[in-house]
């Protein structure tokens, strides 16, 4: 079966120092896409990054970037010169090619002190 | 470009009364699907719709409906609430691999 685990309850980090979100997955899947999701307080789930199974190099957006470790299946997100406005819950998800659901990880909250 | 708008924002029920929840996806999407979040976890899949048929389901009881319109909004509709069902209710549209999500409505089952 499918899992995704998110190991990081909870974390504190300094503001304008960068910080590695942890997420491992388990799949016997080939074909798989893995997400990454940032929740404020307000609900709305905001899309921050992609990554394919089958692409070669680290997926990146601005700020953020994936570090995609495959043989170890792992999948971490890491936020650099973090800003106080990062601060929220931020899931882990895996997709499988096969179908279109997604599974999500139990979340890591994180908190970005002044 | 709007982005993917639920309706309502809050909405409180009663135990044994019926909800109707509604999404409308992102300009260009054609695939809804719908997501359950209990306090303090993840999302969980309910169903996707695609071309107006559902066309995966998670593991949600008979009670959770829904619909897809021809413009590719979509309805979820729950039956007989249970207080278990008090959540944030997500809905996702995609055209590929990228899901996004709109705001949420919250559902307290009293």
């Amino acid at each position: 079966a499918q899992k995704i685990t998110q190991t990081q309850p909870g974390m504190f980090v300094q503001e304008k120092e960068a910080v590695t979100l942890d997420c491992t997955y388990d799949t016997s899947d080939p074909s798989y896409g893995l997400f990454w999701y940032k929740q404020p307080s307000s609900g709305e789930m905001i899309f921050l990054i992609y990554q394919g199974s089958y692409d070669q190099q680290n997926a990146t957006e601005g700020r953020y970037s994936l570090n995609f470790q495959k043989a170890r299946k792992s999948a971490n997100l890491v936020i650099s010169a973090s800003q106080l406005g990062d601060s929220a819950m931020y899931f882990c998800a895996m997709r499988m090619n096969r179908d279109d659901k997604i599974i999500f990880g139990k979340g890591t909250r994180l908190h970005i002190l002044p | 470009d709007a982005g993917v708008t639920q309706s309502p924002t809050h909405l409180i029920k009663t135990r044994g009364q019926q909800v109707t929840l509604r999404c409308s996806p992102k300009s260009g999407h054609d695939t809804v699907s719908w997501y359950q979040q209990a306090l303090g976890q993840g999302p969980q899949f309910i169903f996707q719709y695609y071309e107006e048929e559902e066309r995966q389901r998670g593991n949600f009881p008979d009670r959770f409906s829904g619909h897809q319109f021809p413009n590719y909004s979509s309805e979820l509709n729950v039956n007989a609430l249970l207080l278990g069902d008090s959540a944030l209710y997500l809905c996702a549209s995609s055209y590929a691999e990228t899901q996004y999500f709109g705001p949420g409505t919250r559902l307290l089952v009293l």
